[in-house]
């Protein structure tokens, strides 16, 4: 089973900002969160990652709480190329073993 | 790099006949996945690897089987299509041993069983 639980849809105002949520209840110490996104049926992309801190890059933001159950990931001004499914998961450390995701988030943006 | 590379891109089948999914990557990573997606679904694992000649089952083995000859290599056999087996499917790699190499994948393969 998936370690991650998420909406199943969401909407967004273009240019406003988009915040998906993740609950990871269960994650370990040496756990991961990663975030990935997939547009129409393209294959899966890779947008961020974190441990317990903190993160962002040009594509978005990531707000891991500090016990680490939960996390945000943060579209800061959302466009319409951003509709897409976004998946949350848990990956360890070392011992990278299994790749389980859920069923994501739908976002849909809209003008 | 051409990074995670699929073929076929298309490809119809008729119940009870077999094929090989293809999937190779130039990126030397040790870990290579097998993906399905459904119509509206999300991804489900099939098979992974670990690394040359390991492999193991994930959510949704039955139907398929799969080999790691090669670093590169992982392709995905099915034995004898059946219409649930109709779906998209994605292969997917990483450098296992580092927690900040993501997944990359490929462009998926659109498999019909009629």
């Amino acid at each position: 089973d998936a370690k991650t639980t998420q909406p199943t849809s969401m909407d967004c105002a273009e240019g406003r900002a988009a915040n998906l949520p993740c609950n990871h209840s269960t994650i370990s110490g040496n756990e991961y969160v990663y975030w990935y996104r997939q547009i129409h049926s393209q294959g899966p992309q890779y947008i961020i990652h974190g441990l317990k801190n903190n993160e962002t890059n040009e594509m978005a933001s990531l707000i891991i709480t500090e016990d680490r159950k939960s996390s945000t990931l943060i579209l800061p001004h959302a466009t319409l190329r951003d509709t897409a499914v976004y998946y949350c998961i848990v990956r360890a450390v070392y011992n990278t073993d299994k790749l389980i995701f859920g069923t994501g988030t739908r976002l849909q943006v809209f003008p | 790099n051409a990074g995670v590379t699929q073929t076929p891109k298309f490809r119809i089948l008729k119940i009870g006949q077999s094929m090989t999914l293809q999937c190779t990557q130039d990126m030397n990573h040790n870990y290579m996945y097998w993906y399905r997606q459904d119509p509206g679904m999300g991804l489900k694992l099939i098979y992974y690897s670990v690394g040359a000649g390991i492999t193991d089952k994930g959510e949704v083995p039955n139907g398929y089987n799969v080999s790691r000859s090669t670093t590169e290599d992982f392709p995905l056999r099915l034995e004898l299509a059946a219409p649930s087996q109709t779906s998209v499917y994605f292969c997917a790699s990483t450098e296992g041993s580092s927690y900040n190499s993501p997944l990359h994948f490929g462009n998926g393969t659109r498999l019909t069983v009629t």
